[in-house]
This record gives C-alpha cells, sequence and structure tokens, in this order.
C-alpha cells in the first residue's frame, strides 16, 4: 500500500464548475500537507500548503486537511481553462528541508 | 530571478550506458533534491543534500544510482549501467534550508532520460 493514495482521474468539468480533489494517506507522522500543480512538460509548482489539521484558502484555492481522517482536500471555485493541468497533493514529516512523499496524481480538464 | 536549472532536458542513452544529469538550484539555496517521475506517477523522492553531504539518500533505488554535490551548489546524478526501467523524468528542486520555516522546494523542469 502506498503511502499517499490518489485517484488518477482524469477529471473533466465545464468552466465555472467547483472541482473537489482528494488524497490519503497512512503515515501519522505527516505535519505539512500541500498541493502541487504540474503542468505537460513542466516541474510541479506549489500551489498552497497547510501545517497539521484545518483550511487554508488562497482566491479560488481551499485547502482542507483532516488528520484524525487522514484525508485532505483541494477545492477549485470559478474554474478556468486555464486550471487545466495535473494536481499533485504532497505530505512532509518537517517543515525544514526533507523529503515530500506525493500521491499519483489527477488530471483535471476544464472544457470552455 | 533564476529558477533551477536542468541539463540535459533530453537524454537517449542505451541499455548498459553510464548517464550524468546536471542541476544548477537557485542561487543561495543550501537544500537541493532529486527526484524521479515515471510516465502517469507522482514524482519519487531519491535523495537530497544539505550543502556537500547527503543528508538523506533512502530513496535511492540501487548501487548504480550515485549523486554528488562537491562545492553545495551543483549537483549531479550519475547512474550506471542503465536499464530500460530506469526511464523516467529525473526532477531536481531546492530550498532555502533551515529549520526555522516552512521550506518550500522549487523544481526545475526536468530531464527525460530514455534507456532503449
Amino acid at each position: 500500500q502506498k503511502e499517499v493514495e490518489q485517484d488518477p482521474g482524469p477529471l473533466s468539468v465545464p468552466e465555472g464548475a467547483i472541482v473537489s480533489l482528494n488524497c490519503t494517506y497512512s503515515n501519522s507522522a505527516f505535519q505539512y500537507f500541500m498541493w502541487y500543480r504540474q503542468y505537460s512538460r513542466k516541474g510541479p509548482e506549489l500551489l498552497m500548503y497547510t501545517y497539521s489539521s484545518g483550511n487554508k484558502e488562497d482566491g479560488r484555492f481551499t485547502a482542507q486537511v483532516d488528520k484524525s481522517s487522514k484525508y485532505i482536500s483541494l477545492f477549485i471555485r470559478d474554474s478556468q481553462p486555464s486550471d487545466s493541468a495535473t494536481y499533485l497533493c504532497a505530505m512532509s514529516a518537517h517543515s525544514s528541508a526533507s523529503k515530500i512523499i506525493f500521491g499519483s496524481g489527477t488530471r483535471l480538464s476544464i472544457r470552455p | 530571478g533564476a529558477g533551477v536549472s536542468q541539463t540535459p532536458s533530453n537524454k537517449v542513452t542505451e541499455k548498459g550506458k553510464y548517464v550524468e544529469l546536471r542541476c544548477d538550484p537557485i542561487s543561495g539555496h543550501t537544500a537541493l533534491y532529486w527526484y524521479r517521475q515515471s510516465l502517469g506517477q507522482g514524482p519519487e523522492f531519491l535523495i537530497y543534500f544539505q550543502g556537500t553531504g547527503a543528508a538523506d539518500d533512502s530513496g535511492l533505488p540501487n548501487d548504480r544510482f550515485f549523486a554528488v554535490r562537491p562545492e553545495g551548489s551543483v549537483s549531479t546524478l550519475k547512474i550506471q549501467r542503465t536499464e530500460r526501467g530506469d526511464s523516467a523524468v529525473y526532477l531536481c528542486a531546492s530550498s532555502r534550508g533551515g529549520l526555522s520555516s516552512y521550506n518550500e522546494q522549487f523544481f526545475g523542469p526536468g530531464t527525460r532520460l530514455t534507456v532503449l
């Protein structure tokens, strides 16, 4: 069993829809929870990170972490065609320099 | 400023050959990471450096893989006796390092390695 599980999709929604992306994990040591966006043939770029349980909002993006259920989510409001990419959840045990464990990524397509 | 750069962007080699992949981190970043991303998968951790030393090499799959960072800046990932299963995108990332706050890792575009 992988430490981080993520539905690979693909997920296709119409422009303006609310998108929900999710991951589960098994390692209780994870404290930092990240969402990365990756365009084709590019490296991942950090969208947002959350420490421990709770919600965090940044513009159209909201990240939620529920450590009791070992479940994290990313919501995208008013989705745009430019949001079409692969979204990777990721986790680490420390804030300092350390390895990140990634999910397999969900391919998202926003239809105009 | 300049981001993380990786060279070459593409590398095609034959089974059994030796390859070197290079990473130039963001200036001033003391931590440098290597990941491997296979098709349809997320990046998989290989090794990370704090300065010149390998702080965690637990992700290196076997002794054919080796990485160096002799002056604490540029790093080279070396793969001996390449196998077809080594075909993947090799990603490099760097971060400020230090213990006091969250260390965002900034990724390069990757080197696409194909072993024939």
